[in-house]
């Protein structure tokens, strides 16, 4: 089985755009979750989708948005870029299987 | 307020050493998960946990209910496993909760 992919694997934006990031989840797998990783504060939830409905989310602002498509592919979408919206974007698959990571540096 | 903390935060040893790291949480949990995180990000799921232990080779995870409580032993340490270990609990409500993780570097 293919692992779970993520796209793209590195991002530079500016502050004030916006950034769309892509999670491909092992094949047959319907949950996909999202985290946020920087240095200061550590790994954190941003929100879990299932059948194309979110079913949990953690506490970020609205800026922070997702979905889920029917093959089970997730984007998630950051509006208004801020600096400390830099670090490694992590999806993972059924809540275990993890993929690479994106990694956004925002200018 | 931190609903996981994990000790201790920083951890060296030699080649062969007995590892344990400990976890506690205060939510109520469906899961218990250990990760290990080496450096250039990549997460791998060690053990996903809802009670008792498991066993992976080198790699023993257990947990403890009653006691919000769980452990990850590392049998005769080696060099790859230098990397860090978070223990991260998912609620009943499907929240997802880090522990600020273990950096542990063994030394040959």
């Amino acid at each position: 089985k293919a692992g779970v992919t993520q796209t793209p694997r590195y991002l530079i934006k500016t502050r004030g755009q916006q950034v769309t990031l892509s999670c491909s989840p092992i094949s047959g797998h319907r949950s996909v979750s999202w985290y946020q990783q920087t240095p200061g504060q550590g790994l954190q939830f941003l929100f879990e989708y299932f059948s194309e409905t979110q079913r949990n989310k953690g506490n970020f602002p609205g800026r922070f948005s997702g979905r889920q498509f029917s093959n089970s592919r997730s984007e998630m979408n950051v509006s208004t870029l801020e600096l400390g919206d830099s670090a490694l974007y992590l999806c993972a698959s059924n809540w275990e299987f993890f993929g690479p990571g994106t990694r956004l540096t925002v200018l | 307020k931190n609903e996981v903390e994990q000790s201790p935060q920083n951890l060296t040893a030699q080649e062969g050493e007995f590892i344990t790291i400990n976890c506690s949480y205060s939510v109520g949990i469906s899961a218990l998960h250990w990760l290990q995180q080496h450096p250039g990000g990549g997460i791998v799921s060690l053990f996903m946990l809802s009670s008792g232990k498991k066993k992976h080779g080198r790699l023993i995870a257990t947990i403890n209910i009653q006691e919000k409580h769980s452990s990850l032993h590392i049998t005769a340490s080696h060099p790859r496993d230098s990397a860090v270990y978070i223990c991260a609990v998912r609620s009943a409500g499907n929240q997802f909760y880090f522990g600020t993780g273990t950096s542990l570097t063994v030394i040959p």
